[in-house]
């Protein structure tokens, strides 16, 4: 079964400043990749997502990801992050196919610094 | 608008008391599956349910129980809570296609005393 890693548990960066969060995944083929955002006492909201094509994937709220195969990769960035984006995020894996299973990291929570 | 209602939202109960969690979807979608989030976990998935009468289990299915009667509700039971089971919950729909995006629900804060 696949599996996601995320090696941050907490990043705090300045408002303006460009954010990268790492997300590593294992899986035999090319995944489906996810982040989604959790904004306190919020659900899960899907920010981006990858299927296959153009490794460079825009999502809302001026997020991108970039799939990087070699790597088993998939790190979300944002070039000037703003004091909205104190979230928690989570990366997720899907497997190919129709059995929509799907594996979360352990997320990332992102502080804001005025 | 396209939903996932869970309720409800905060709970707090005692050790074997049975609680029913509710959630409905109203986007038609075959796939339905619930996850808790603990600190440090993730979401990890407890069962999830492919159709009507399909049900399976997750990662961690132990003490919980599912039904999916009809489409749009899969409700999640605990006939007998524990302590462990204190947590944050999250349901989710999807269309059956892996690629499908997952949308979900506000999530139900359990506390078992």
């Amino acid at each position: 079964a696949q599996s996601v890693t995320q090696p941050d548990i907490h990043i705090t960066v300045s408002e303006g400043a460009s954010l990268e969060l790492r997300c590593n995944y294992s899986y035999g083929a090319t995944p489906y990749l996810f982040w989604y955002v959790q904004s306190p006492g919020q659900g899960l909201q899907l920010l981006l997502k990858y299927f296959s094509g153009d490794t460079l994937v825009q999502g809302i709220k001026g997020f991108e990801a970039e799939f990087k195969r070699s790597q088993s990769s998939f790190n979300l960035r944002k070039p000037s992050v703003h004091w909205s984006d104190a979230a928690e995020y989570f990366c997720a894996v899907g497997a190919r196919g129709n059995n929509n299973d799907m594996r979360f990291g352990a997320g990332t929570r992102l502080t804001v610094k005025p | 608008e396209a939903q996932v209602t869970q309720n409800p939202r905060y709970l707090i109960t005692v050790t074997g008391k049975k609680l029913t969690v509710t959630c409905s979807q109203n986007m038609n979608h075959e796939y339905m599956s619930w996850y808790r989030q603990d600190p440090g976990l993730g979401l990890r998935q407890i069962y999830y349910s492919m159709n009507v009468e399909v049900t399976d289990k997750g990662d961690v299915p132990e003490g919980y129980k599912v039904s999916r009667k009809e489409k749009r509700n899969f409700p999640l039971i605990l006939e007998s809570p524990s302590p462990n089971q204190t947590s944050l919950y999250f349901c989710a729909s999807q269309g059956l296609a892996g690629r499908e995006t997952q949308y979900f629900g506000p999530g139900t804060r359990l506390l078992v005393l």
